[in-house]
């Protein structure tokens, strides 16, 4: 079955850029014309959602993140990628990537990788 | 965009309904029936258990239910089991094509 698995630096130093990679296994990252996103959790709080891009590439954004965030898409190595630009300990979390939401997904988040943390400190 | 507002908490003894809402505004919960629900227990990633206000994905058992009205969706968990404590978040589509969660919602069983 498909599975997600995020990958990248633990750890980042502040003003510096985020880059993380979800890798999609099992299945074809264009197959199912399913939307791909980025999603977060800092320790003990909510969840807030970074955008979501189709495998041709268009995507849509978190308003509040949009500024610092850009998401793509590699279709020949079934990835795609996060990055975040002039990062603080406020973007200190775990970072998921998820399968959704679009008309395929139920307009939900179905599929969760098992998340990664990503701290941010000198 | 503003999240969507759950109770901090709410409780049950097993075998009980508990029932979580969350409440939003005409341009999420109120727009369109794109209400969706998590279960996270600690240390492990969210498990969609509703999609689309009401419907339940493959496995989930019936005793999970959600259900909406105007701006506000609720999740009822009927027949409370030990294993139902987690923390609950709702999602919700928006008119201006995003996404936007719950603060999320602590079930105790007692």
């Amino acid at each position: 079955q498909v599975q997600l698995q995020e990958s990248g630096p633990g750890l980042v130093t502040p003003s510096q850029t985020l880059s993380l990679t979800c890798t999609v296994s099992g299945g074809s990252i264009t197959s199912g014309s399913y939307y791909w996103s980025w999603i977060r959790q800092p320790a003990g709080k909510g969840l807030e959602w970074f955008g979501r891009i189709f495998h041709s590439g268009s995507t849509n954004y978190n308003p509040s993140l949009k500024s610092r965030v850009t998401i793509s898409i590699d279709t020949s190595q079934n990835q795609f990628s996060l990055r975040l630009t002039s990062v603080t300990a406020a973007d200190t979390a775990v970072y998921y990537c998820v399968r959704g939401p679009g008309s395929n997904s139920g307009e939900a988040f179905d599929l969760w990788g098992q998340g990664t943390l990503v701290s941010v400190s000198s | 965009q503003s999240a969507l507002t759950q109770p901090p908490s709410v409780s049950g003894s097993p075998g009980q309904s508990v029932t979580i809402s969350c409440t939003g505004s005409s341009s999420d919960v109120g727009y369109y029936n794109h209400v969706s629900w998590y279960q996270q227990t600690p240390g492990t990633a969210p498990k969609l258990i509703i999609f689309e206000v009401s419907n339940r994905p493959s496995g989930v058992p019936h005793r999970f239910s959600g259900s909406k009205s105007g701006n506000t969706a609720s999740l009822t968990i009927s027949g409370l089991q030990t294993e139902d404590e987690a923390d609950y978040y709702c999602c919700s589509h928006t008119s201006s094509i995003t996404w936007v969660f719950g603060a999320g919602t602590k079930l105790t069983v007692l």
